[in-house]
């Protein structure tokens, strides 16, 4: 079953405009993960955010998560027509190895 | 190339025949997963294997469907008596001992006819 949900679902916009996704989840977790789904290929790992942190950055990637409101956004800065793809947000209930629990993405399109 | 590897990339097959998955994870991976991802239903849980412990089986929606995992190393996702609702890009993951994240491979898409 779905964690949450991402909003929105679909997003479009001018290159070099920052982009901002949001998740939503349901229950309790150990950490939250960002990734990222080029149109026909597997999906890469972007950021991990673990519960008892609050914002996390990598490279043009700011990651937020507030637990009291179980929900995180993804902000992409400056972005460009290569960050076209979809975003999914996924939950790990527990730390180490254990299944992930995806939304169901938000589709990003940056025009050039 | 030293990332998860699936094959077929694609299989279209008949109603009610039988299909079966591979996924080859990265070497020395002890944890792999299955996942489907499908239009009306994102992205779902199917199987979960971690070394020599039994697998988690939670997410498989029905017993037509089963995998294996020979040696500790490749996966095989088999699909009984395929069903249209089966039609969807299956996902296999895995990933380091004790560790996130996971890696993915390209995935198979499957359509049933």
């Amino acid at each position: 079953s779905q964690q949450g949900e991402e909003d929105p679902q679909a997003l479009s916009i001018q290159e070099g405009e920052n982009a901002t996704m949001n998740c939503s989840y349901k229950t309790s977790i150990n950490n939250l993960q960002w990734y990222r789904q080029n149109s026909g290929r597997g999906l890469v790992h972007l950021i991990l955010i673990r519960s008892n942190e609050r914002e996390k950055h990598s490279g043009r990637l700011r990651v937020t998560l507030d637990t009291s409101k179980k929900s995180s956004s993804l902000l992409i800065t400056a972005s460009r027509a290569a960050d076209t793809a979809s975003y999914f947000c996924a939950t790990a209930r527990f730390s180490g190895n254990t299944p992930l629990v995806f939304g169901k993405g938000t589709r990003l399109s940056v025009i050039a | 190339g030293a990332g998860v590897s699936q094959s077929p990339s694609n299989k279209v097959t008949e109603k009610g025949k039988d299909v079966e998955l591979r996924c080859d994870p990265i070497s020395g991976h002890t944890a792999l997963y299955w996942y489907r991802q499908s239009l009306g239903q994102g992205l779902e849980f199917l199987i979960y294997f971690q070394g020599n412990s039994a697998p988690d089986k939670s997410g498989l929606p029905s017993d037509r469907f089963s995998a294996e995992r020979t040696g500790g190393s490749v996966s095989t996702l088999t699909i009984q008596r395929t069903q249209q609702e089966d039609s969807a890009v299956y996902l296999c993951a895995s990933s380091k001992t004790g560790e996130q994240p996971q890696h993915f491979g390209d995935g198979t898409r499957l359509s049933i006819l």
